[in-house]
């Protein structure tokens, strides 16, 4: 099973909207992270926004909040007043266990392709 | 702030050749990672080191070797370049804390075997 789903290949958005991107995931550990990274026409990865499993509260970073809904393993991401600089493929991305070794890895979804329309 | 480098943006080679990917990073972070990333694949971890001289295998090690001598350098070896190994590689690195713990990556190599 995949441990990161990413179901949207690709989204188009009015700027000025808002668009939820969206991310499930699969874990039986009680303790792990969830990313989203955004990656633009030239290649970098950009990190956006974490959310760890104890966290109760929402994460916000500006325009990007995380809707993290723990009990369905879903962590989807919201861009609100969209720009045309947001068109990018976004990645969700999930780190198990909390600390040493092994535990730093990241599992990657497979991304959404975000078209923003002026 | 983090930076990631790498040591070609773009890279052409022939099948059977030895071809040595380079990632360095400035910031002492104690991870680093490689992956490839392919369309509609996402990315995939191929190894990554913990610590310098340690490494681990990810979910796609086969063609592939590592070297990290030095704790900024961390170098991914296709030891005889196969054209299924025709990606885009990017490296990243972190810190090696508990909790967040973000991944930093550099701008990738786009490889190409003919």
């Amino acid at each position: 099973a995949q441990k990161i789903t990413q179901t949207q290949p690709g989204m188009f958005v009015q700027e000025k909207e808002a668009v939820t991107l969206d991310c499930t995931y699969d874990t039986s550990d009680q303790s792990y992270g969830l990313f989203w990274y955004k990656q633009p026409s030239s290649g970098e990865m950009i990190f956006l926004i974490y959310q760890g499993s104890y966290d109760e509260q929402n994460a916000t970073e500006g325009r990007y909040s995380l809707n993290f809904q723990k009990a369905r393993k879903s962590a989807n991401l919201v861009i609100s007043a969209s720009q045309l600089g947001d068109s990018a493929m976004y990645f969700c991305a999930m780190r198990e266990g909390w600390s040493g070794g092994s535990n730093y890895k990241l599992t990657f979804g497979k991304g959404t392709l975000l078209t923003v329309n002026p | 702030d983090v930076k990631v480098t790498q040591s070609s943006r773009y890279l052409v080679k022939r099948t059977g050749e030895k071809v040595f990917l380079e990632c360095v990073q400035d910031m002492d972070h104690e991870n680093m990672f490689w992956y490839r990333q392919d369309p509609g694949l996402g990315l995939r971890l191929i190894y990554f080191s913990y610590d310098v001289k340690m490494k681990e295998k990810g979910d796609i090690p086969e063609g592939y070797s590592v070297s990290r001598e030095k704790k900024e350098r961390f170098s991914l070896i296709l030891e005889s370049a196969s054209t299924n190994q025709t990606s885009m590689y990017l490296c990243a690195s972190s810190l090696g804390a508990s909790g967040t713990d973000t991944q930093y990556f550099g701008p990738g190599t786009r490889l190409t075997v003919l």
